[in-house]
């Protein structure tokens, strides 16, 4: 299937540990994000990558760091998670940083305990 | 910094009633606006693009319109029906390329 995938689809971990989230993409886009989607499904970007080079980097903590390997991949790590880290985590992405439409992924519902 | 806000937040409506969503901005200078749908613990699906050029686009039941220079996005959708039930967002990509979403509207149409 064409379409933008998460992996885990579920994580529950508790306090201090470290997890990623992976993403790929089998669009052909060449720009890639990540959002936080919080208790009250606000949507909040955090990173953007275009041709794996990072262009969007919202005020994010320093223990989240994405990584593109390469166009179709973005992936999500996290250090020493905090309970308010617990939120659904999105991927999405598009063909070009300015004006075509985003597709995303069916979310990552990241769990801290 | 872009702020996006939707009204109204929440939305009931009997099937069959035309409907009108409303999203505005405060900052013109955007690449695009979209209009996405989001099921209950799923993803967004993307419903309509406008470009910053545009003044509308139209899909099936649904057709967003863009006024960009007063900051407003409508989408209207026709004769609704109880699939159409979900959270509707709209995202302005504005400078910077950076993505804005509102806060959405919490749509029920009851048969």
């Amino acid at each position: 299937d064409t379409a933008v995938s998460q992996t885990p689809k579920y994580l529950v971990t508790q306090m201090g540990n470290d997890k990623s989230i992976k993403c790929e993409q089998n669009l052909g886009h060449d720009t890639m994000y990540w959002y936080k989607q919080d208790s009250k499904k606000f949507l909040k970007i955090m990173f953007s990558y275009n041709n794996k080079e990072l262009i969007i980097n919202e005020t994010v903590p320093n223990r989240f760091s994405p990584k593109s390997p390469d166009k179709a991949h973005l992936n999500l790590h996290i250090n020493s998670l905090e309970l308010g880290d617990s939120a659904v985590y999105f991927c999405a992405s598009s063909s070009g940083r300015s004006s075509y439409e985003q597709y995303f992924g069916p979310g990552t519902r990241l769990t801290v305990t | 910094k872009q702020e996006v806000t939707q009204i109204p937040a929440a939305l009931s409506v009997p099937e069959g009633e035309n409907l009108v969503l409303n999203c505005s901005f405060t900052d013109s200078a955007i690449y695009n606006l979209q209009w996405f749908r989001q099921d209950p613990g799923k993803g967004l699906t993307s419903l309509l693009l406008i470009q910053s050029s545009q003044r509308e686009q139209t899909s099936g039941r649904l057709n967003a319109s863009l006024d960009k220079s007063s900051g407003r996005s409508t989408l209207y959708i026709a004769a609704s029906q109880p699939g159409d039930s979900a959270t509707y967002l709209c995202a302005v990509k504005g400078g910077s390329y950076i993505p804005t979403f509102g806060r959405g509207t919490s749509l029920i149409v009851h048969p």
